[in-house]
């Protein structure tokens, strides 16, 4: 669900487990989404992206889903390592004349050895 | 090795002295912008430059400039700054003019704070 404040929603997991991050996004015209990664004192990394004339991605151990008739997009991280803590965060883009991206707030897994 | 450069990493300074928050690019990258990131706010875009001589306002560009007079560079000027500037700043690249439709590279990040 959404944070409250400065908190962002956290995901803790055991190394091994497969992760499920979710992000509801804005606005329905969107065509074009990503999945970020930041870790602590670094800049966001890319992962993965989707078009919206996709509903599924696969990376090398990540997946998007992306369900455009409820706005919602997940990334799923398989067999979860320490190395995958972070916060991640989706960004999403109208098509259009307009180059400026909505990013989400984020999510925090925490990825416990 | 591809890269997104910042400097200076981090910044002390006091309301109204003017500072300069460099970025370059070894991409040949034409999409450049400049993000804030704020503790429950997420990413927002401050400034975006499409190529040389091309710049536009993001969603958060009040109290700051920007100048592309280089493909690789990118600076971020605040003339004038205030406390509410104190933040966390990205610059970011992409290539070609589809810009944000394609990935963008992060810089290392500016932490910011003025008193």
């Amino acid at each position: 669900g959404e944070s409250v404040g400065l908190h962002l929603p956290t995901l803790s997991v055991q190394e091994g487990d497969n992760s499920i991050i979710n992000c509801a996004y804005s606005n329905s015209a969107s065509d074009y989404f990503i999945w970020y990664k930041q870790e602590s004192g670094k800049g966001p990394q890319f992962i993965i992206d989707i078009r919206s004339n996709m509903d599924k991605r696969q990376g090398q151990r990540v997946t998007v889903l992306l369900n455009k008739t409820v706005k919602h997009l997940s990334l799923q991280i398989a067999a979860t390592q320490p190395g995958d803590s972070a916060v991640y965060f989706c960004a999403e883009t109208v098509p259009g004349g307009s180059y400026i991206p909505t990013f989400g707030r984020g999510t925090s897994l925490i990825v416990h050895p | 090795e591809a890269q997104v450069t910042q400097n200076p990493r981090y910044l002390i300074t006091v309301t109204g002295k003017k500072l300069t928050v460099t970025c370059s690019q070894n991409m040949n990258h034409e999409y450049m912008s400049w993000y804030r990131q704020d503790p429950g706010l997420g990413l927002r875009q401050i400034y975006y430059s499409m190529n040389v001589e091309v710049t536009d306002k993001g969603d958060v560009p009040e109290g700051y400039k920007v100048s592309r007079k280089e493909k690789r560079n990118f600076p971020l000027i605040l003339e004038s700054p205030s406390p509410n500037q104190t933040s966390l700043y990205f610059c970011a690249s992409s290539r070609g003019l589809a810009g944000v439709k394609e990935t963008q590279y992060f810089g290392p990040g500016t932490r910011l704070l003025v008193l």
